[in-house]
């Protein structure tokens, strides 16, 4: 079955406590990404990766590490959480060079939700 | 500027009857595309309905239609015969092709009740 698998699921923690979030998909898909999802703010874009070793800014990077060594994974660190990174958590990935890629949609993972006390 | 604006904080919805989302969105490209995801309580996104910029017809998914009218950069998601299960969560996104990033601009969403 085509999926984004992220996790873990759920996960309370202490500020300070660096913690890892692991996506990984098996669809074969270059770009993979990162999304937060906070009340009226819809979802916003940490990082994303268009290809193995290639790695950028979204739109809230800060506090965020990902890294891409593998094309099947993209995990999310957080060296130092502090209670503002409290969100929901998304993994989505897409097709990217392709010509097929313009009308695809990006798949998502089910969600972190991450609470940091 | 926000790209995506979702006017809808919530919405209540008969069982059986159809319902419309507002989507209006801002962009400077000629090529864009527009998706809706559902989002249900269990938290997951999923994946409703494409429409290209330049597609000149309506895009539609079984219920699940989208009224594109690109003068007035509006994609509203129309549900018909809503059912219960419909109960969740819509989001209406943006990806606008002279970004390289592929990003996925996300209105603020709509909460749908469906009422028996």
């Amino acid at each position: 079955e085509a999926q984004v698998t992220q996790n873990p699921r759920y996960l309370i923690t202490v500020t300070g406590k660096k913690l890892t979030v692991t996506c990984s998909q098996n669809m074969n898909h270059e770009y993979m990404s990162w999304y937060r999802q906070d009340p009226g703010l819809g979802l916003r874009q940490i990082y994303y990766s268009m290809n193995v070793e290639v790695t950028d800014k979204g739109d809230v990077p800060e506090g965020y590490k990902v890294s891409r060594k593998e094309k099947r994974n993209f995990p999310l660190i957080l060296e130092s959480p502090s209670p503002n990174q409290t969100s929901l958590y998304f993994c989505a990935s897409s097709l990217y060079y392709r010509e097929e890629a313009q009308n695809q949609p990006q798949h998502f993972g089910d969600g972190t939700r991450l609470s940091i006390l | 500027a926000q790209k995506i604006t979702q006017t809808q904080p919530g919405m209540f919805v008969q069982e059986k009857e159809a319902v419309t989302l507002d989507c209006t969105y801002d962009t400077s490209d000629q090529s864009y595309g527009l998706f809706w995801y559902k989002q249900p309580s269990s938290g997951e996104m999923i994946f409703l309905i494409y429409q290209g910029s330049y597609d000149e017809q309506n895009a539609t998914e079984g219920r699940y239609s989208l009224n594109f009218q690109k003068a007035r950069k509006s994609a509203n998601l129309v549900i018909s015969a809503s059912q219960l299960g419909d109960s969740a969560m819509y989001f209406c996104a943006m990806r606008e092709e002279s970004f390289n990033d592929y990003k996925l601009s996300f209105g603020a969403g709509t909460t749908v009740t469906v009422r028996a």
